[in-house]
């Protein structure tokens, strides 16, 4: 299976920040690489796909980058309804994978 | 815009079959190019993806879990559904079905399955 490695588990920012996750491949994925949002309680909520391709409707303070085995998300200006876990997750190879999760909390 | 919601048993006995069912309105299951899939979370952890079925029947399944699943489809009640064999309490989470086109951008509410005697 190909491991995916997010950094910082948790994070704690104020409203207006800029946060970067980062969400590592353990091995070449090329662009096959998601992000999810999850609110407690709730079903994942897919952000961006392929890297970096913003879903319908997604705001667009949200953005991802990166190919091959390194990849960033970066909320631009952090919002109190973004406090949520974010997960990264590979589709190169089965089994899909996701990454262990980002818990973002306000400051 | 399609919709996904589970339905199942809410506590199973240990080595008992889990069963879960996935019911998608909005759209027919037969059409367009998507893989039917399961996906669970334990409690305060991260998403494991469990195995898909496509269109056409033909499925996949995570390693991890291949010996004791299967996922099928009836496409008359445009359903697909989950077995797990042999449960035990590693296997209580939420479970979550979900559409799959390259990423899954279609999920039910997920359903908690508790494995207890």
């Amino acid at each position: 299976d190909i491991q995916m490695t997010q950094s910082p588990s948790s994070l704690s920012a104020s409203v207006g920040d800029r946060v970067t996750i980062t969400c590592q491949a353990s091995q070449d994925i090329s662009n096959y690489l998601n992000w999810y949002q999850q609110k407690p309680g709730k079903a994942p909520k897919l952000l961006i796909y392929d890297a970096s391709n913003l879903e319908t409707g997604v705001p667009s303070r949200f953005s991802g980058s990166g190919s091959g085995t390194d990849f960033t998300f970066t909320i631009s200006s952090l919002q109190p309804e973004d406090i949520a876990t974010y997960y990264c997750q590979q589709y190169d190879n089965l089994p899909p994978t996701f990454g262990q999760g980002t818990k973002l909390e306000i400051k | 815009q399609v919709q996904l919601q589970e339905s199942g048993p809410g506590l199973v006995k240990p080595s008992q079959t889990l069963s879960l069912t996935c019911t998608v309105s909005g759209g027919s299951i037969s059409s367009g190019s998507y893989y039917w899939s399961w996906i669970r979370q334990p409690a305060g952890k991260g998403l494991e993806w469990i195995g898909r079925i496509y269109t056409s029947g033909s499925t996949n399944y995570n390693p991890s879990l291949k010996s004791r699943v299967t996922i099928s489809v009836d496409t008359s009640k445009n359903q697909f559904s989950l077995k797990l064999s042999s449960v035990t309490a590693a296997d209580t989470a939420v479970y979550y079905c979900a559409r799959y086109s390259g990423s899954y951008g279609d999920w039910g509410q997920g359903t908690l399955v508790t494995v207890s005697s």
